[in-house]
């Protein structure tokens, strides 16, 4: 079976920096994916680790280690507005089948 | 381009009663997904399709249908609703052997 781990909450303040880790198990792997999602609205897309290392997309960044079975998402010069829920996922082989972790809640506080 | 779009954006339905939820994209996707949300508990994968007229079951299946007549439609179907169906559900789409998702604004039901 496939099952992710992330922490249900974390609570940093404006212009901090905040880590959100991800640990996962999956039959085969094809990468690591991110997803922001604030109230009321819809996942969107952050980021991708299809291999070992960091991925930098503005203040946003991703790591993976496959070794580990572990990422994180790094969010840098934290905003009001990144408060918010965050979603690993991962797509195992053998399907289109995309699992995500039960997200982590973000409060940023001013 | 319009994107994902899903209607309703809100149903109240009967314990039993049966409805289809809609979903549309104009992004060309080969892959479309159903998932749905409840608290606490991320996005759970219903049904996916990797094209038209193939479709298979994700996580949750039970109690929903779906078909893939064209690469723009994905309608998902309640056969009896149950409350235990009460959740919102999103449905996303993306490209062949791309990871990102694109997600629709999601509809909310409620079953009594």
């Amino acid at each position: 079976g496939q099952s992710l781990e992330q922490p249900s909450e974390v609570t940093a303040v404006e212009g901090a920096i905040v880590q959100i880790n991800c640990t996962y198990q999956t039959s085969g792997f094809y990468g690591l994916s991110w997803y922001q999602q604030h109230d009321g609205g819809a996942p969107t897309f952050l980021s991708y680790n299809g291999l070992d290392g960091l991925e930098e997309t503005g203040r946003f960044s991703s790591f993976l280690s496959r070794s580990d079975s572990y990422g994180y998402l790094l969010l840098q010069e934290l905003q009001m507005k990144d408060s918010a829920s965050y979603f690993c996922a991962v797509r195992g082989t053998g399907g289109f089948k995309t699992i995500f972790g039960a997200g982590t809640r973000l409060f940023v506080k001013a | 381009n319009a994107g994902v779009t899903q209607t309703p954006k809100f149903q109240v339905l009967k314990t039993g009663q049966s409805m289809t939820l809609q979903c549309a994209q104009d992004m060309n996707h080969e892959y479309m997904s159903w998932y749905r949300q409840d608290p606490g508990m991320g996005l759970r994968l219903i049904h996916y399709s990797v094209g038209a007229g193939i479709t298979d079951q994700g996580e949750v299946p039970n109690g929903y249908n779906v078909s893939r007549s064209t690469t723009e439609d994905f309608p998902l179907r309640l056969l009896s609703a149950a409350p235990s169906q009460t959740s919102v559900y999103f449905c996303a789409s993306s490209y062949s052997g791309s990871e990102t998702q694109y997600f629709g604004p999601g509809t909310r039901l409620l079953v009594l």
